[in-house]
């Protein structure tokens, strides 16, 4: 079956500390990648994108990630983390012909000041 | 608004009794989806809206569950005979252009309305 999952479900980080969220899918085919952030009672809103060309895109806030196929992989980071990025972050695909996003199960990630 | 506006924002009812959620898209918007939020879990696929297309149902976790859109618009999701499990954060979301075989662009959400069933 398609799946997305998000192997780290808990992250705690110290401010200016680097940050990789992992995120692997199953799907063979082309396929389009997003990461979506929610902040504490904010609703969920885009970070990134991934739909073609360079594997290696840039989001909003300094967040970057990198599709790699060879390793079904769309991994999110960012060099230097600040306290505002507290938030809960979701990696989502839809599937090959598919419209409807499957998302992983997030992760939550506290940064202390 | 310019956003997805979702209510009530939070419900609180007892086990057996009816809820209605409602979901206002962004003007424009002809895709429209429902996902249930659960502690500790991913965003759960209930249902799809395309235009004046059959939804998609195939998410609903049983048929106490429904949801209709009138007019290419206002979605209301009915929850029938609610149940403990079904104590969860219910999203709401849009997108211009969801029709497209591997182009869904990007999902706007609401806040989202916040289910307890006591």
């Amino acid at each position: 079956a398609q799946s997305v999952s998000q192997h780290n479900h808990h992250v705690i980080l110290s401010e200016a500390a680097s940050l990789e969220l992992g995120c692997n899918y199953s799907y063979g085919g082309t396929v389009n990648l997003f990461w979506y952030v929610q902040y504490p009672g904010q609703h969920l809103q885009l970070l990134l994108k991934y739909f073609s060309g360079d594997p290696l895109v840039k989001g909003i806030k300094g967040f970057e990630a990198e599709f790699i196929k060879s390793k079904f992989s769309f991994n999110l980071r960012k060099p230097s983390v600040q306290w505002s990025d507290t938030a809960e972050y979701f990696c989502a695909f839809p599937p090959g012909g598919s419209y409807i996003p499957t998302f992983g199960r997030g992760t939550s990630l506290i940064v202390h000041p | 608004g310019a956003g997805v506006s979702q209510s009530p924002s939070n419900k609180v009812t007892e086990k057996g009794k009816d809820v209605e959620l409602r979901c206002d898209p962004i003007s424009g918007h002809t895709a429209l989806y429902w996902y249930r939020q659960s502690l500790g879990q991913g965003l759960e696929f209930l249902i799809y809206f395309q235009g004046n297309s059959a939804p998609d149902k195939s998410g609903l976790p049983s048929d106490r569950f429904s949801a209709e859109r009138t007019g290419g618009s206002v979605s209301t999701l009915t929850i029938q005979r609610t149940q403990q499990e079904d104590s969860a954060v219910y999203l709401c979301a849009s997108s211009r252009n969801g029709g497209s075989l591997g182009n869904t662009g990007e999902l706007f959400f609401g806040e989202g309305s916040r289910l307890t069933v006591l």
